[in-house]
């Protein structure tokens, strides 16, 4: 079966510094890849996802991007951080049942900028 | 149109209640519907999924009603526990250039008393 890491856990970081936060996936290959935002008592918000290496599309624009160096690692960045951008970052990835896509998720990111 | 509407916001029930959790879509091409048990500070779990060929699934103590001709679906908790306090979230989902891409709803808080 399929396990996520990310990676930090926690991360607390100044205004206007960077962000580098790591997605990697065992026991599968080829997976769909997903980032998302929770911000507290919210809902999810799907920031990017990736259907193979160097292949990112983006569904809210903002100052955050994501990479694909590997088949099984997910990167997102950022170059200058926001206030806004504190909350809860999840990655998941996308396995093929005999059914349907089933979307697993990651243990999470917890990001405070101050 | 691509909204899932979940309700209530949050629901307070005692040890051994049925919560209830309602969420309706609009769009007519979602073909799968999960939803997803997250505890504070932990990443959304894979609860349980229907999709509409069937109008109802059972799992445990965990039951997914269809109805979609009225494009909507709810989870049912059977004799619920404390351990169950958690945020519940809906979703619905359909394939699109090639990635399987969930629209979630914005969750539930659960609280079980004893």
């Amino acid at each position: 079966s399929q396990t996520i890491h990310q990676w930090p856990a926690t991360l607390v970081q100044p205004v206007g510094s960077p962000l580098s936060l790591e997605c990697t996936v065992e026991g599968t290959s080829n997976p769909n890849l997903y980032w998302y935002r929770q911000a507290a008592g919210r809902g999810l918000q799907l920031l990017f996802y990736s259907v193979g290496i160097g292949q990112i599309s983006s569904e809210v624009p903002q100052n955050l991007s994501a990479s694909r160096p590997q088949d099984r690692q997910f990167i997102l960045s950022s170059k200058k951080l926001l206030l806004s951008d504190s909350g809860f970052y999840l990655c998941a990835c996308t396995l093929r049942d005999f059914i349907t896509d089933t979307q697993y998720f990651g243990p999470g990111t917890r990001l405070t900028v101050l | 149109q691509q909204q899932v509407k979940q309700s209530p916001q949050s629901l307070i029930v005692q040890k051994g209640g049925i919560p209830i959790i309602n969420c309706a879509y609009e769009n007519t091409a979602f073909d799968y519907f999960p939803w997803y048990q997250q505890f504070p500070g932990k990443g959304p779990a894979l609860l349980i999924a229907i999709r509409p060929d069937v109008s109802e699934k059972k799992e445990g103590r965990f039951t997914i009603s269809f109805n979609k001709s009225a494009k909507q679906f709810s989870l049912h908790i059977m004799d619920s526990q404390p351990g169950d306090s958690a945020t519940y979230f809906c979703a619905a989902g359909s394939s699109g250039a090639g990635s399987y891409q969930l629209t979630f709803g914005k969750g539930t808080k659960l609280s079980v008393i004893p």
